[in-house]
């Protein structure tokens, strides 16, 4: 069964860069897109960027531009998420999600890794 | 980038009673709006795609409609296990953006 296992949380210093690791199984790796959600403390959910492994290809929001990474590894079947340059206001949990290919909509997610950026 | 309003932000309701929501965009979006379910600790969960389509797992009990700007999400019967927060997002443009999430409490 689909399966999207995100790495542990993570406590980081200000000025720091984060990389959140999201293992897929259950389906080829490459045939979908993957995109990342965050959510701080008792806020809404957050659209971060995506990447289609597949065909190389990566988009981000502009509020992260410049900050957030987001890159594949097929022979891991992993995607990662690195933002750097980080402040208290990154304190967030971050989900992965896997994109249906007939549409854009999320049908699968990780179980979402918390980041704690704290001197 | 385009703008979701949720209404309300919170929700008294109680097991039986007929929940709506509505999700007003910023500019047209025809139906690419999906509804997701979130329970506290956990991932959202897709509950409708294309403003009206149920994923596939989902009671019927949830229904959604609309097109253009505004959509509903409704829940005809409440049942104990909805009580959870209900976000919008737009799957039309990039950058994505979700609604700021409507509590449905007891």
């Amino acid at each position: 069964q689909v399966q999207l296992v995100q790495s542990g949380a993570e406590v980081k210093k200000p000025g720091a860069s984060v990389r959140v690791s999201c293992k897929a199984s259950g389906f080829p790796f490459t045939d979908y897109p993957f995109h990342w959600v965050r959510q701080a403390p008792g806020q809404s959910l957050e659209w971060m960027g995506w990447i289609n492994v597949g065909i190389a290809t990566t988009k981000y929001s502009p509020r992260f531009q410049g900050r957030v990474t987001i890159t594949g590894d097929t022979s891991a079947s992993t995607a990662y998420m690195e933002l750097s340059s980080l402040t208290s206001e990154d304190t967030a949990v971050y989900f992965c999600a896997r994109q249906r290919r007939t549409d854009g909509n999320l049908e699968h997610w990780g179980q979402g890794t918390l980041v704690t950026v704290s001197s | 980038d385009i703008q979701l309003t949720q209404s309300p932000s919170f929700l008294s309701a109680s097991v039986g009673d007929r929940v709506t929501i509505t999700c007003r965009a910023s500019q047209a979006i025809s139906n690419y709006l999906a509804w997701f379910q979130q329970k506290s600790g956990e991932a959202p969960k897709l509950l409708i795609y294309a403003a009206s389509s149920l994923q596939t797992g989902v009671p019927s009990r949830f229904s959604g409609s609309g097109s253009g700007t505004d959509f509903t999400l409704s829940i005809s019967t409440l049942q104990p296990e909805d009580f959870a927060t209900y976000y919008c997002q737009q799957v039309h443009s990039y950058p994505r953006t979700f609604g700021q999430g409507t509590k449905v409490e007891v």
